[in-house]
């Protein structure tokens, strides 16, 4: 089984330029996440996908993060304007159905500078 | 003060020996608990899971849940080399992978 997959790897941009990040999930894992880590801290749920439908977007900071899951299967992760404390690991995961575990790819880590 | 507390360490432990890592929460609703292992530059892999209080056993990891206390433990007995890794306890009150609390991870290392 082919696990989560994520790209880039890493990426560096300077302060108010804008990113993305994109995931592949595991194939027929119904719901996606994205994540946020930051440096010596556990990850941050920031939105929740249930196939193309968004579950939970509560800790999104909305006015400069979006993220969309088009068809139910890849999905998107967008930050514009970047501010500096955007630095972190981004992580995706995906699970099959909500109450099983969680998967999770190995990130892109980003830095704002 | 957070709802998941960890101690971040490093922890730093001969080969061999009985590691003991702990979480304590404030959330009384936290029902199913979690251990991910995450190696450096790699994403969380889920170690161990259980429901509501007691011991779970897989190997060499021991996971304990006391809901009494609020307060959870994993431990690696003849600890190797291959677990140095960042141990991040997660815990939710709903089954499965949604609405996760993640404590900050305790950084550990084994000496050979």
């Amino acid at each position: 089984e082919a696990g989560v997959a994520q790209s880039p790897r890493y990426k560096i941009i300077e302060k108010r330029q804008s990113v993305a990040f994109w995931c592949n999930p595991i194939s027929g894992h119904a719901t996606l996440y994205w994540y946020q880590q930051i440096l010596g801290q556990g990850p941050k749920l920031l939105i929740q996908f249930q196939n193309n439908g968004v579950v939970d977007d509560s800790q999104l900071p909305k006015d400069r993060f979006s993220a969309e899951r088009l068809k139910g299967v890849d999905s998107t992760l967008k930050i514009q304007p970047a501010k500096l404390e955007d630095s972190a690991v981004y992580l995706c995961a995906s699970s099959l159905v909500p109450d099983s575990p969680l998967h999770f790819g190995n990130g892109t880590r980003l830095t704002v500078t | 003060q957070k709802e998941v507390e960890q101690d971040p360490g490093p922890l730093s432990v001969p080969e061999g020996a009985i590691v003991s890592l702990n979480c304590t929460y404030s959330n009384s609703a936290f029902q199913y608990f979690m251990w991910y292992r995450q190696y450096s530059r790699k994403g969380p892999e889920l170690l161990m899971y259980t429901y509501s209080s007691g011991n779970k056993e897989d190997g060499r990891f021991t996971a304990q849940v006391d809901k009494s206390s609020k307060y959870i433990s994993l431990f690696i007995r003849d600890s190797q080399p291959s677990d140095s890794a960042t141990y991040l306890c997660a815990m939710s009150r709903i089954q499965g992978a949604q609405k996760l609390v993640f404590g900050q991870g305790t950084r550990l290392t084994i000496n050979p």
